[in-house]
């Protein structure tokens, strides 16, 4: 089960920032949170984690609140291409050195021209 | 350097037959993973396989359903007497070791459909 909150979908302007909310109150305090996306019929591709500081790639940014309880993914300047579904995910222990990803539905962004 | 890769891409198949689901995972991730998703859900867990540790089989949805993995190297997902239920994307993931802080990183599915 997801222990996940995301919008099922957004809308954002070409060239703007996309900002992709997610709540996850009852994280863990070694639980990672994760964000993947998935472009039409394609596998998930990652984009970025963290635990508890923010961090930043080439792809994005991740916003952590200071009680771990949400998140944000921000994509600075969104691009056509960047229209997918995005997962925001915990990963979930599952015995051993098994931490699985537990996937929800994610949000559909849609960036428009 | 090469990604996860997946074959077939695409599998149409009768109500009853077996099939066979092959993943190849980058090499020398030791951990690797199977998902199933439906259309317009999301992943579902399926098996995990670390090193030559037994596999993690908790999300195997009934014993239709088997993999098994040969070394750190390939694995095959075999679903026995197909039903129309199974029809899915099937996904592998591999991993550098499989902890909490790291990325698995997925191939390109196989489209099964079960007719």
């Amino acid at each position: 089960d997801a222990k996940t909150t995301q919008p099922p979908s957004m809308d954002c302007a070409e060239g703007r920032a996309a900002n992709l909310p997610c709540n996850h109150s009852t994280i863990s305090g070694n639980e990672y949170v994760y964000w993947y996306r998935q472009i039409h019929s394609q596998g998930p591709q990652y984009i970025i984690h963290g635990l508890k500081n923010n961090e930043t790639n080439e792809m994005a940014s991740l916003i952590i609140t200071e009680d771990r309880k949400s998140s944000t993914l921000i994509l600075p300047h969104a691009t056509l291409r960047d229209t997918a579904v995005y997962y925001c995910i915990v990963r979930v222990y599952s015995g051993g050195s098994n931490y699985k990803l537990t996937f929800g539905k994610g949000t559909l962004l849609t960036v428009n021209p | 350097g090469a990604g996860v890769s997946q074959s077939p891409s695409n599998k149409v198949t009768e109500k009853g037959k077996d099939v066979e689901l092959r993943c190849d995972p980058i090499s020398g991730h030791t951990a690797l993973y199977w998902y199933r998703q439906r259309l317009g859900q999301g992943l579902e867990f399926l098996i995990y396989f670390q090193g030559n540790s037994a596999p993690d089989k908790s999300g195997l949805p009934s014993d239709r359903f088997s993999a098994e993995r040969t070394g750190e190297s390939v694995s095959t997902l075999t679903i026995q007497r197909t039903q129309q239920e199974d029809s899915a994307v099937y996904l592998c993931a591999s991993s550098g070791a499989g902890g909490p802080s790291d990325t698995q990183y997925f191939g390109p599915g196989t489209r099964l459909t079960v007719l």
